[in-house]
């Protein structure tokens, strides 16, 4: 029969625009929320993180806003560069607060030039 | 910091034969996680490990897997016998004690294929 894989939701944007990724978290019991991205044919690689005490925090070209009331975060990336372009997961710890992660499906991000 | 280290990066065997993966985590850090991706499933949690103990393993697909971490630097993951549709990227991951717990480390991966 027909296979049928994920089908990861897809953001393009051009070069030197701002990108909004979104993820919807699935527990309101979780108090922590990290942002990975994934390039080709490597690991998920940590980009920032927020606590649950916290609306919004800020790294460097990179922004993620946590809206608690209805369970969904955000990722901002500012001028958005060729490299940037991956595969972003969102993730929420575990309600048993053990360092487990709870993983997204991704989505991928395409920058074009 | 050498980052996690997993080993090898690819590995082509025949379905039946044993296959072990390799991580050797980031120095100091006292959790370890094995994933499997896919297009299939996606990123998924087989097992993960804090001081050296299993805590949870239930994302363990069947008897097939088995994974040990014999000591705080060396863990190994064991498909045996192994089967077509466990033909995916096996990730190692490590995270610090503590406030930064939640912050895991990923390695390259090994991209497994069984024939």
């Amino acid at each position: 029969g027909e296979s049928v894989g994920l089908h990861l939701p897809t953001l393009s944007v051009q070069e030197g625009d701002n990108s909004i990724i979104n993820c919807a978290y699935s527990n309101s019991a979780s108090d922590y929320f990290i942002w990975y991205k994934q390039e080709s044919g490597k690991g998920p690689q940590f980009i920032i993180d927020i606590r649950s005490n916290m609306d919004k925090r800020q790294g460097q070209r990179v922004t993620v806003l946590l809206n608690k009331t209805v369970k969904h975060l955000s990722l901002q990336i500012a001028a958005t560069q060729p490299g940037d372009s991956a595969v972003y997961f969102c993730a929420e710890n575990s309600p048993s607060n053990t360092g487990k992660l709870i993983f997204g499906q991704g989505t991928t991000l395409q920058v074009k030039p | 910091d050498a980052g996690v280290i997993q080993s090898p990066r690819h590995e082509v065997t025949e379905m039946g034969q044993e296959v072990t993966l390799r991580c050797k985590p980031i120095s100091g850090h006292n959790s370890l996680f094995w994933y499997r991706q896919t297009m299939m499933r996606g990123l998924e949690l087989l097992i993960y490990f804090n001081n050296n103990v299993p805590i949870d393993d239930s994302g363990m697909p069947e008897d097939r897997f088995s994974a040990k971490m014999p000591n705080a630097s060396f863990s190994t993951l064991k498909i045996q016998p192994s089967e077509p549709r466990d033909s995916a990227v096996y990730f190692c991951a490590s995270s610090l004690p503590g406030v930064n717990k939640n912050i895991q480390y990923f390695g390259a991966g090994t991209r497994l294929s069984v024939l």
